[in-house]
Parts: C-alpha cells; sequence; structure tokens
C-alpha cells in the first residue's frame, strides 16, 4: 500500500545534526499528523494539520519543527535531539479532523539519537 | 488515572480460541472509539470502529459500555495471523486528539 509514504525508513543520527523527515499523502487527505511511538509506551500525538494550518501542537519540544507546504506533504525538521527522542516517527493522515475520521498511517521513520 | 488503559499482555492463546481484550478510559466526554491493529515493526492499520449498539465483523466484535467507560473487543476462532499489537484509540467530542492505549499483545500460537 503506499497511501501514506515517508522517508527515510530509517535513519541515524547524532545530538548536533540536523535532518528531516518526510511524509507524503496520495489519499487526497486534508488533516495531517506526526506522532512519536517510543517502546512500551502508547503513541503519543505531536501535531496536526488541517489544510496545512497547524491546529495542535502537543507541547512538543522546539527541537521538532514541523513543516506543511500543502495539504499532500509533512515534514518534520529535528535539530539537536537527545538520546530519549529516538523512536518509530509515524505520519498519518485523514479526510478531516472530526471526531469520526479514520487515520491513515505510514510506515513509520526508526529515528536512532546517539 | 491514565486517559486510556489498556492491559499490555502478551495474551497467549492457542488457534481456534476465542480472546477478548477491553480498553478503559477516563473521559466521560469521549465520543468516538476505535480498535486499530499493529504488526510487528509495522504501523497501526485500523480494525474497527466502535459503536454505541456494538459492531462485528466477521470473528470480530466490538462493544462499548458507557456506563463503566470501557470498550471490548472479541476475536473468535483465533488465527495465527491474528498476533499483533491491539490498539484503543478514543477521541473527545470538540477535540480532534486522538488518544492511544499502549496496546494489548496477541500471540496465537499452534
Amino acid at each position: 500500500e503506499t497511501g501514506v509514504t515517508q522517508t527515510p525508513r530509517h535513519l541515524v543520527m547524532g545530538m548536533t545534526n540536523k535532518k528531516s523527515l518526510k511524509c507524503e499523502q496520495h489519499l487526497g487527505h486534508n488533516a495531517m499528523y506526526w506522532y512519536k511511538q517510543s517502546a512500551k509506551k502508547p503513541l503519543e500525538l505531536m501535531f496536526v494539520y488541517n489544510f496545512k494550518e497547524q491546529t495542535e501542537n502537543n507541547s512538543v519540544p522546539s527541537r521538532f519543527s514541523p513543516e506543511c507546504p500543502n495539504s499532500s506533504h509533512l515534514f518534520l525538521h529535528l535539530h539537536t535531539l537527545q538520546p530519549e527522542d529516538s523512536a518509530l516517527y509515524l505520519c498519518a493522515s485523514s479526510p478531516g479532523t472530526s471526531v469520526q475520521e479514520t487515520q491513515y498511517f505510514g510506515p513509520g521513520t526508526r529515528l536512532l539519537v546517539l | 488515572r491514565k486517559e486510556v488503559e489498556q492491559d499490555p499482555g502478551p495474551f497467549n492463546v492457542p488457534e481456534g480460541a476465542t480472546v477478548a481484550f477491553n480498553c478503559t478510559y477516563s473521559n466521560s466526554a469521549s465520543q468516538s472509539f476505535f480498535w486499530y491493529r499493529q504488526d510487528c515493526r509495522k504501523e497501526p492499520k485500523l480494525l474497527m470502529s466502535v459503536y454505541s449498539s456494538g459492531n462485528e465483523d466477521g470473528r470480530f466484535t466490538a462493544q462499548l459500555n458507557r456506563a463503566s467507560q470501557y470498550i471490548s473487543l472479541l476475536i473468535r476462532d483465533s488465527k495465527l495471523s491474528d498476533s499483533a499489537t491491539y490498539l484503543c484509540v478514543v477521541m473527545t467530542g470538540g477535540s480532534y486528539i486522538p488518544t492511544f492505549g499502549r496496546g494489548t499483545s496477541l500471540i496465537v500460537h499452534p
């Protein structure tokens, strides 16, 4: 399935590096999301974009910077990360943001911060 | 109290068994409920929505108990391919922030 794609699939970076994660959805959806999934923890919502506008920032540290140039693309810019930021970063999209919307997830980027 | 709680398991069952998971939620204003399935090292995928009247999809039955604030997932005639982590998701009216449980791990063995 290629509804939601993410690149890179794996990333190793040092604490002083700057990198970006990319997400693209081919489903014609208007809402896009970034999640963090750490071992033995629930998925944590980080950011929500609806029609390119950020509508939620779930108290995410500023070393994570999202960008949504259009409804199909979402980026997560990373800089000066900490080892505890190592996790699976999942992008998702949905048609809209009502409470009944199904979310479609990308395969994720597995990030390791050294 | 956590917003959405699930027993992490693992639930270890033989093929053909019936297994049930519960998920409790703390916000009585919650309106929408879902079960997602996540295979090892894969992304979550919607399994089914949970309606007030309960719903069934083949071997899977989901139910909602608003009075006790929990949802359940029943899997009949378990298959090896049912082995996965089952995530409970709750959404509250007026907010489009889904809250995920940490998941319940199911292992179906021959």
